[in-house]
């Protein structure tokens, strides 16, 4: 089945930092690719998705390009604040052209200091 | 609003105690899961179930049960043979027809052993 890494954390940055969060995949064909936020205490929220090869997803100043040449979903943010300080979690299906379960990277906390 | 409610946000349970926990969801979805959470980990899949009556082992199913008696509902029981029951259980939903949406995810409930 399909298969997502991403890179562990913490990581931590100043407020109006760039930030980077990467995510590989391994998958048959094009799946959709997610990225979902956790703020503390709360569950999953869905940040962005891409659903074929080449788009951009987009939301909260957060993009992520699916990249096919490099199997890569990597999440950004050009100017971060405090308030993004979460949990993020890169996900893609299971299985290719399924609508069943997901397959969820071990997610990477950011921690943004004033 | 259509979305998953879990309940209780905080649940103590005794030695020996079976639990049971609350996910319903209004949104029609037919896909229902639980994950379980451990502080500063990742999310492990405990059961899923994709149409009433009917549902599968995660991969950490062991000392957990569930019924799908209604498209709504999917709750979650933790028995005294899970020995190590205290971390954030989440629950999730998922629609056939929406494949490009991903999971929904419920706010979580919080289980410790006293």
């Amino acid at each position: 089945g399909n298969s997502v890494t991403q890179m562990e954390g913490p990581v931590t940055l100043s407020e109006e930092a760039f930030l980077t969060i990467n995510c590989t995949y391994t998958a048959t064909g094009y799946p959709s690719l997610f990225w979902y936020v956790q703020y503390p205490g709360e569950g999953l929220q869905l940040l962005l998705k891409a659903t074929k090869a080449d788009d951009k997803g987009s939301n909260k100043g957060f993009e992520a390009t699916y990249r096919k040449e490099t199997t890569s979903f990597h999440l950004e943010k050009g100017s971060v604040q405090v308030s993004d300080s979460a949990v993020y979690f890169c996900a893609l299906p299971s299985i290719t052209d399924s609508w069943g379960k997901f397959q969820f990277g071990a997610g990477t906390q950011v921690v943004v200091t004033p | 609003d259509g979305g998953i409610t879990q309940s209780p946000k905080y649940l103590f349970r005794k030695e020996g105690q079976n639990v049971t926990l609350s996910c319903e969801q209004n949104l029609n979805h037919d896909a229902m899961y639980w994950y379980r959470q451990d502080p500063g980990q990742g999310l492990r899949l405990i059961y899923y179930s994709q149409i009433v009556n009917d549902f599968q082992k995660g991969d950490i199913a062991e000392g957990y049960s569930v019924s799908r008696e209604k498209k709504e509902s999917f709750p979650l029981t933790v028995t005294s043979a899970q020995k190590n029951p205290t971390a954030f259980y989440l629950c999730a939903s998922r629609s056939r027809q929406e494949t490009n949406y991903g999971y929904t995810f419920g706010s979580g409930t919080r289980l410790t052993v006293v």
